[in-house]
């Protein structure tokens, strides 16, 4: 089946620099490409998706990008502030063992924007 | 709308007890599905529904079962429960619209937190 992979596991940052977080996938088939963001003790929250039809897709601060040649797509949030520490997640749909909605999530990576 | 809804919030259960998860959405969302959520694991797939009377395992079936009697409510059940389902279980749903049609949005519920003693 699908694999997502992500990294970095965790990442620290200076408010107002820039981050930066990188997925990988296993299924050339995948087509949806979605990010959560969820803080402390709440759900998972869509923050920005991609698909396979797209190569970059901005709003406001936050961007994604895609490489369906090497399988692999990037969260990035520029001018970070303290609200953005939070845990995120890649995703990966639509691939040939998955089908349609079935998500495969990445293993998360905890941010933190430090004062 | 109350979107994606679950209950109990926080649960304790003793090894070997049977309890029910419940999820209910109001969006008429036909994609319904149960994940659970292990620290540094990220989201796993337990079972999945594609519409009323149609259910599917994920990644990680073992000891849970699922049914989907109506399109709003997909309960997960589970039948005798271990330490290792002490987890956050999380209910999500959306469309079965086709890719990229902008339907693929899945929506969380707020999540259950299960104790297994």
């Amino acid at each position: 089946g699908e694999n997502v992979e992500q990294h970095p596991s965790t990442l620290s940052v200076q408010e107002g620099d820039s981050a930066v977080i990188k997925c990988t996938y296993s299924d050339s088939a995948s087509n949806y490409f979605p990010w959560y963001k969820q803080e402390l003790g709440k759900r998972p929250q869509l923050i920005i998706d991609i698909r396979s039809n797209v190569g970059e897709k901005k709003d406001q601060r936050i961007a994604v990008t895609l490489n369906k040649t090497a399988k692999h797509f990037s969260l990035h949030i520029t001018e970070t502030q303290p609200e953005d520490s939070a845990v995120y997640f890649c995703a990966a749909s639509g691939g040939l063992t998955g089908g349609g909605n079935k998500l495969t999530f990445g293993t998360g990576t905890q941010l933190k924007v430090e004062l | 709308n109350a979107g994606v809804t679950q209950t109990p919030k926080f649960q304790v259960l003793k090894t070997g007890q049977s309890m029910t998860l419940q999820c209910a959405q109001d969006m008429n969302h036909e994609y319904m599905s149960w994940y659970r959520q292990d620290p540094g694991m990220g989201l796993r797939l337990i079972h999945y529904s594609v519409g009323a009377g149609i259910t599917d395992q994920g990644e990680v079936p073992n000891g849970y079962n699922v049914s989907r009697s109506t399109t709003e409510d997909f309960p997960l059940r589970l039948l005798s429960a271990a330490p290792s389902q002490t987890s956050v279980y999380f209910c999500a749903s959306s469309y079965t619209g086709t890719s990229g049609s902008g339907q693929e949005t899945q929506y969380f519920g707020p999540g259950t937190r299960l104790l297994v003693l």
